[in-house]
């Protein structure tokens, strides 16, 4: 079946720096891909939806200068945290909108961020 | 806005035992599907229901969709230690596609 591949799959690092997450489509063009973050013991939050070649549409509340993402290709996807600080520690997940899906959708398997 | 209410927000139950979990929508849903997400985890896709009405059943989980497609449940019969998790329900409104994701119900199982 359709698979995302997501990375790191966990990821640590100290406040003020950067960090990208990569998810790609192994074997389909993902036109649409969406992100979200999770807090423990939440439900996912969407964050934005990025759509290939064109500017991400972020969700309110959600600083796109902070969460920069990139959809360069029908492949991948990336979402940058910049200036990461201890609250930006979540779960984040992407989600490709796959037409040949049954249900449309296929998840990476997620990336713990911790800023220390 | 759309938000979709999803009940109870946790549940501990013996093995054995029966669950149920229950979503009810705002707005009309063009499809809701269900998600299971384990403790670190990823939610991983259950199923999705369409039409009005519609039942569908997976060996011990039973899915319901409403007549008005504006509330589903998933039922569990006996459940087991490997059902524990947190289910979700989630759906599109109209030809949108972003998902409205319920809240959540997180079960416990004890042995």
């Amino acid at each position: 079946g359709a698979v995302v591949s997501q990375h790191p799959s966990r990821v640590i690092c100290k406040s003020g720096t950067s960090v990208k997450i990569e998810c790609r489509s192994l074997d389909f063009q993902a036109t649409t891909m969406f992100w979200y973050r999770q807090f423990p013991k939440q439900s996912l939050m969407l964050m934005a939806t990025s759509n290939e070649g064109s500017k991400a549409t972020y969700e309110q509340g959600v600083e796109k200068d902070k969460f920069l993402i990139n959809h360069a290709s029908l492949t991948l996807s990336t979402l940058t945290v910049t200036s990461a600080h201890p609250e930006d520690s979540s779960f984040y997940i992407c989600s490709a909108d796959d037409s040949n899906s049954p249900y449309g959708y296929t998840f990476g398997s997620g990336t713990r961020l911790t800023v220390v | 806005g759309q938000q979709v209410m999803q009940i109870p927000q946790y549940q501990h139950v013996q093995e054995g035992e029966d669950f149920t979990t229950y979503c009810n929508s705002s707005t009309t849903l063009s499809n809701i599907q269900w998600y299971k997400q384990r403790p670190g985890g990823h939610p991983v896709f259950l199923i999705q229901l369409v039409k009005s009405g519609e039942v569908k059943k997976q060996k011990r989980l039973t899915f319901q969709f409403g007549e008005a497609k504006k509330n589903s449940s998933l039922h569990i019969t006996a459940t087991q230690t490997t059902d524990v998790g947190t289910y979700f329900c989630a759906g599109n409104a109209g030809n949108n596609r972003k998902l409205i994701w319920g809240l959540g119900t997180s079960l416990a199982v004890n042995p």
